[in-house]
């Protein structure tokens, strides 16, 4: 199994200021098969980003991604009052799907 | 509108059997795989299972493999999660979704399995 870990575990910022989450994987994945996520407390989690940096229908394009190998990125150029929530990556590189511990994003 | 509704949650006892159920609507079912994805309080999602669109081909996180089998009926629009010899740490909301085979792209709102006696 494949493991996913996130750094930092909290990223406190303020709107208007640029964002940079990390996520690591335990062995180089397969084709870049990384996607991101976005979750708000009581929802379910919202797709941002496939295949390390392709943007779901709808993601503004204040996010974007990058990474190969182990070492991903998520990056939010300027935060805006919703992106205020939790992030969690994830990889499709081999058959069993893992996600990552998540980043909180608060201020 | 793609839309998912999760049903057939509730509370079983440890060791008993509990049968998911997801209403599928606004797309069409036989073109997508499907993933059950879950989420403990307070943590964050842990993948469970995906089918392939025709229903022919299924993986599963070693955490449920042997107890749970998920299925589809693309006829009914449907997709199901049977759950047996449930534990305590099998609590949590479980996620339907669509994919592609490696990632959920369009979630529903889950139903909440609580495994206690």
């Amino acid at each position: 199994e494949i493991v996913l870990t996130q750094s930092p575990g909290t990223l406190s910022l303020s709107p208007g200021e640029g964002a940079t989450l990390s996520c690591r994987a335990s062995q180089s994945l397969t084709r870049n098969y990384l996607a991101w996520f976005q979750q708000k407390p009581g929802q379910p989690p919202r797709l941002l980003i496939h295949d390390v940096s392709i943007r779901a229908t709808g993601i503004p394009d204040r996010f974007s991604g990058s990474g190969s190998g182990t070492d991903f990125t998520l990056t939010i150029s300027t935060l805006e009052p919703e992106d205020f929530a939790v992030y969690y990556c994830q990889q499709y590189g081999s058959s069993v799907l893992t996600f990552g511990p998540g980043t909180k994003v608060d201020f | 509108e793609v839309q998912l509704v999760e049903s057939g949650g509730g509370l079983v006892q440890p060791g008993g059997p509990l049968r998911l159920s997801c209403a599928a609507s606004g797309f069409t079912l036989s073109t997508y795989w499907m993933h059950w994805v879950r989420q403990a309080p307070g943590q964050g999602p842990v993948w469970v299972s995906r089918i392939k669109p025709d229903g022919t081909y299924t993986t599963y996180a070693d955490s449920v493999k042997g107890r749970f089998t998920i299925s589809r009926d693309n006829a009914k629009n449907t997709l199901s999660l049977q759950m047996n010899s449930l534990r305590a740490e099998d609590t949590a909301v479980y996620y339907c979704a669509r994919g592609p085979s490696g990632y959920p792209d369009s979630w529903g709102q889950g139903t909440l399995v609580t495994v206690s006696s």
